[in-house]
């Protein structure tokens, strides 16, 4: 079963707003990544947060890890355009050399 | 400056009829990744190799096959595809490091349509 579980499944919001997806997993993990996917186009990497980590800053970006609830968010503050895209959380537990998708968040900014 | 490169980017084949699918890398990383994505869903591991090592996973058909001559090239090879099979089909890379699995690179992906 996937690791991850992105939520909500879709999200539509107006463009300068900020929008918060949420990501859970089941089991113990070494590090959390946040990938962006356009339409039909391959998967960019956002951030990388380790377990060992609670928050990560990326410019626009800011993700939480909190361990003992198994959760992740990820926000993207002041939204543009642009950031119409589908977002995946993915998890490396304990192999090293592969990693679990999410089922993903629709993004959806409006003009 | 491409990083991950796939060919074709869209490809079209019979049902049955084999079909190979490339990946090269710029970036000389050991790990090379095939993923399977359908429409409106997360990425599916297929396999990968770390270096010359195959790892394939479970539940990963039979009809599906992989060769990676060397570092750059991993090759994804379906034998006889089903209509099932129409798909975005994702290449990855990421570097081997002692602390853990670091950021994959994906490539712009292979849309395939099994008619």
């Amino acid at each position: 079963s996937q690791q991850g579980e992105e939520d909500p499944q879709a999200l539509s919001i107006q463009e300068g707003e900020n929008a918060t997806m949420n990501c859970s997993y089941k089991t113990s993990i070494n590090n959390l990544q946040w990938y962006r996917q356009n339409s039909g186009r391959g998967l960019v990497h956002l951030i990388l947060i380790r377990s060992n980590e609670r928050e990560k800053h990326s410019g626009r970006l800011r993700v939480t890890l909190d361990t003992s609830k198994k959760s992740s968010s990820l926000l993207i503050t002041a939204s543009r355009a642009a950031d119409t895209a589908s977002y995946f959380c993915a998890t490396n537990g304990n192999r090293d050399d592969k990693i679990i998708f999410g089922k993903g968040t629709r993004l959806h900014i409006l003009p | 400056d491409a990083m991950v490169i796939q060919n074709p980017r869209y490809q079209v084949t019979q049902f049955g009829k084999p079909v190979t699918l490339s990946c090269s890398q710029t970036l000389n990383h050991n790990v090379m990744y095939w993923y399977q994505q359908k429409s409106s869903q997360a990425p599916k591991l297929l396999f990968h190799y770390y270096d010359k090592d195959f790892n394939n996973e479970a539940d990963t058909p039979d009809n599906f096959q992989s060769r990676r001559p060397n570092t750059s090239f991993c090759f994804l090879d379906i034998r006889s595809p089903g209509l099932g099979d129409t798909a975005m089909y994702l290449c990855a890379t990421s570097r081997d490091a002692a602390s853990g699995l670091e950021t994959q690179y994906f490539g712009p992906g292979t849309r395939l349509l099994v008619l």
